[in-house]
């Protein structure tokens, strides 16, 4: 079957860097989905891997290792706007996304 | 603005009433999707459809049924709400399904008493 792993809950300092994982366990893999979710808001899209290494973009980058079956997102420079759940999500056999419950990023003056 | 719509944004509903939760999109997207999200749980698929006239199960397709009839609306149907139905409805949508951006509408707040 399919499983992913997130830290339930994180919390930083504004203007420092964090790194939030995820593990996952998949039959196939058809890459990894990272997420971003305000309270009270929906889901938008961050970052797709489906090759391994890190992809950058601006102050967020996302990392995947196929092998270790391991991905993480790392915020640079936070910013109190950057409190939210991080959601992490694989497709499944069937190409239909299987996520995982959410690190919720609390950012602390 | 362009984007997926979804109404009503919440409701209280007796147990035993049906009720249908409307999601429409203006992006011609051919895929389209209903997830519930509960507190503890990732987003959980209830039903999809890959293009105007077929519909497929996800992962909770019980106590639920949906229809597209066209590519633009995407309607979530409960027959007989009950109280575990309680949750945040996503309906989303995705130019190419998946691998693809999902878009999501703003979510519907469902109560079952």
């Amino acid at each position: 079957g399919q499983n992913i792993d997130q830290p339930t809950e994180m919390t930083a300092t504004e203007g420092a860097i964090v790194q939030i994982n995820c593990t996952y366990q998949t039959s196939g893999f058809n890459g990894l989905f990272w997420y971003q979710q305000h309270a009270g808001e929906a889901p938008t899209f961050l970052s797709y891997n489906v090759l391994d290494g890190l992809e950058e973009k601006g102050r967020f980058s996302s990392f995947l290792s196929r092998s270790k079956g391991y991905s993480y997102l790392l915020l640079k420079e936070l910013q109190m706007k950057d409190s939210a759940s991080y959601l992490c999500a694989v497709p499944d056999s069937n190409y239909q996304l299987i996520w995982g419950a959410g690190t919720k990023l609390i950012i602390k003056p | 603005i362009a984007g997926i719509t979804q109404a009503p944004t919440s409701q209280i509903l007796a147990a035993g009433r049906r009720m249908t939760l409307r999601c429409t999109q203006d992006m011609r997207h051919n895929a389209m999707y209903w997830y519930r999200q509960d507190l503890g749980l990732g987003l959980r698929l209830i039903h999809y459809s890959n293009t105007a006239g077929t519909t497929g199960k996800g992962e909770v397709p019980d106590g639920y049924s949906v229809s597209r009839a066209n590519t633009d609306d995407f309607p979530l149907t409960l027959a007989s709400a009950v109280p575990s139905q309680t949750s945040v409805y996503f309906c989303a949508s995705s130019d190419r399904g998946v691998p693809g951006e999902l878009f999501f509408g703003e979510g519907s707040r469902l109560t079952v008493l």
